[in-house]
């Protein structure tokens, strides 16, 4: 298994350009997350999703669109890329084994560094 | 905002050393897990521990938590320079998936 893969590995950007994160897995886990990286900030979670057709906000939302058609991609898509936007962006699953809505072990994706000049 | 906050930020020590990473939380629990991230690769999970458990091992690892103070700790016996990486506890308060919240990590740096 590939596990989780995100593409490009890195990217820059003008002010004001849109662009699409990729990210895809191949575990068939029902759950997916966006989160963004910042220096001394830990992870924040940007949206998730808990099966195709279902999305939902995280904690930054703000300038991110996401969808999921399938379960196996879940891309984030920047509609004006701003400088604050600059970060390393992780993709992760999860599954949940017994039903409830616990989070259970993530497994993430190399990450995505967006650079927005 | 951030949930778990751990301590130390950084810590450096030398192999065979053992290192212990400190994490507290504000809210009841679900779970806590920890991860290790090194430099410029995605986070790998560690080990899960539920909020009925008090202790846990996994190799190396000895995680422990203390619902009462809202902690947990991580401890790494005899540590290698592979160890070297940036550690993150995150914590699930069982209110939804993805509410999985990461603190700000501590950076283990294991010199040879």
């Amino acid at each position: 298994n590939a596990g989780v893969t995100q593409t490009p590995k890195f990217q820059v950007l003008k002010t004001g350009q849109s662009m699409t994160l990729q990210c895809a897995q191949d575990m068939n886990h029902e759950y997916m997350s966006w989160y963004r990286q910042d220096p001394g900030m830990g992870l924040r979670l940007i949206h998730y999703s808990v099966g195709a057709g279902i999305t939902d906000q995280g904690e930054v939302p703000n300038g991110y669109n996401v969808s999921r058609s399938t379960t196996e991609d879940f891309p984030l898509r920047l509609l004006s890329a701003a400088p604050s936007q600059t970060s390393v962006y992780f993709c992760a699953s999860s599954y949940s084994n017994d039903g409830t809505w616990a989070t259970y072990e993530q497994y993430f994706g190399p990450g995505t560094r967006l650079t927005v000049t | 905002s951030q949930q778990g906050e751990e301590d130390p930020q950084a810590l450096s020590i030398q192999e065979g050393e053992n290192a212990t990473m400190n994490c507290s939380y504000k809210t009841s629990i679900n779970n806590l897990q920890w991860y290790r991230q090194n430099s410029g690769r995605g986070l790998v999970h560690l080990i899960l521990i539920r909020s009925n458990e008090r202790e846990k091992h996994s190799g190396r690892l000895r995680v422990t938590l203390d619902t009462s103070k809202k902690s947990s700790s991580l401890l790494i016996t005899a540590s290698r320079a592979a160890d070297t990486a940036s550690y993150f506890c995150a914590t699930d308060p069982g209110s939804g998936y993805s509410t999985l919240t990461f603190g700000k990590g501590t950076m283990l740096l294991v010199s040879p």
